[in-house]
Formats: structure tokens, sequence, C-alpha cells
């Protein structure tokens, strides 16, 4: 069975690193392009950064440019996002989900992990 | 920039239909998929390429894509529909996938 298994949320104060990690297994993950989705508490789904099976080609959200960097290891059916300079409004759950290129729909999504971040 | 717009809210009595419409220009050109999210849980995926099903789908779920508005179409409600909807959509031009507004589903 396909899955994503993320780790590394928690609480932070404004201004903190967190480092999220994103395990995949039951599927050839060094094919898969990888997202990380967040959902802010009561609001909607936001795509915050992707990084392509090879890592060629790496994509964030204008709300995280220049403070998140994503990035994997496919020899570990890793993926990671690295999040510094973090703002209250970057509070959410944090998703990691996989996407084939070709198919370009969101196929495997982990159970979430919660970022807080306050005071 | 592509915009996806769902309505906030569609309430629907058991028995009876809900249609959740997403909205973007020209959509029609382009596939769109549509996910359930229940309370506390992730996302899964209900239809894909405008109007397939997953393996493991009810029947009762539908979709469509015509001109700039997509359709997901749940047929006979039921209580365990109640979730909040989201469309999607990969835009080739940017190379990148976009998101709708998200539609709460309230079963009366």
């Amino acid at each position: 069975e396909a899955q994503l298994v993320e780790s590394g949320g928690g609480l932070v104060q404004p201004g903190g690193s967190l480092r999220l990690s994103c395990a995949a297994s039951g599927f050839t993950f060094s094919s898969y392009s990888i997202y990380w989705v967040r959902q802010g508490p009561g609001k909607g789904l936001e795509w915050v950064s992707y990084i392509s099976s090879g890592s060629g080609v790496i994509y964030y959200a204008d709300s995280v440019k220049g403070r998140f960097t994503i990035s994997r290891d496919n020899a570990k059916n890793s993926v990671y996002l690295q999040m510094n300079s973090l703002r209250v409004e970057d509070t959410a759950v944090y998703y990691c989900v996989s996407l084939l290129v070709g198919r370009y729909y969101f196929e495997h999504w982990g159970q979430g992990t919660l970022v807080t971040v306050s005071s | 920039s592509y915009v996806l717009t769902q309505p906030p809210s569609v309430s629907v009595a058991p028995g009876k239909t809900a249609t959740i419409t997403c909205g973007g220009n020209n959509i029609g050109s382009k596939s769109v998929h549509w996910y359930q999210q229940k309370s506390g849980q992730a996302p899964v995926m209900v239809i894909n390429f405008d109007s397939d099903r997953p393996s493991g789908i009810p029947e009762r779920f539908s979709g469509s894509n015509s001109g700039n508005t997509a359709t997901l179409t749940i047929s006979g409600v039921e209580a365990g529909d109640e979730a909040d909807y989201y469309c999607q959509v990969w835009d080739s031009s940017s190379d990148h996938v976009f998101l709708g507004t998200g539609t709460k589903v309230t079963v009366l």
C-alpha cells in the first residue's frame, strides 16, 4: 500500500525554523514529483512547494519564497521542507503529496503534520 | 495565475442531488480533478480527468467539464458525503497546479 508519512511539525516562535520530513513507501517514489500542500485553520488547500522527480525543477509559492527550501533524497525515499523565518500565518497542517507527470493529479497524500507558529 | 472559483457552501437534503461548480477561464480545455476532505482527514480524490472515478468511489459521484465551468455531482446524497470538496487543474503554460477555493457540502 502506498504511503506518505510526514514528521517534524510542532510549535515554534515567530522567526524560528522547522524542518519537515516526508517518508514514502509502497510506490516508485523516484518517479513521482512531490508537493507540499498546507491548510491553515479553517482555510482551503494551498500548495507551497514543488520538487520534480529528479530535483531538477523546484517551485515555491510567493508566500514562502526565500524562506522555505524543498529537497529530496530518492535513495531514502524522502522529501524535506526546511522552513525558516516562520510567521504566524505559516500556521497550518502541512501535507506531503505525490503527483505523476502526465497525470497531474494528487495521487498519494500523507496524513499531515501540524506546524504552529506562535509566541 | 489561474483562478478556480467554487461556491463556499452547498446544502442538500439526504437522497437529493448536490451540484458543486468550479469556474475558471476556459476550464473546459483542461483536465479537472476533484477531492473530498472530511473533517480532520487528508483529502481523497473522488473524480479525475473530469469524469473518471477512482477505484472505490461510489457511482453516486460524477463529473463534467465544459466551457468555463466544471461540475461535481453527488446523486442520492448520504450523511457521509458531508465534507469539503476541492477542484484542481494543471496549467500547461505555467507548469503549475491550481486548487479551487473549496466548497463545504452540508447534508441537512
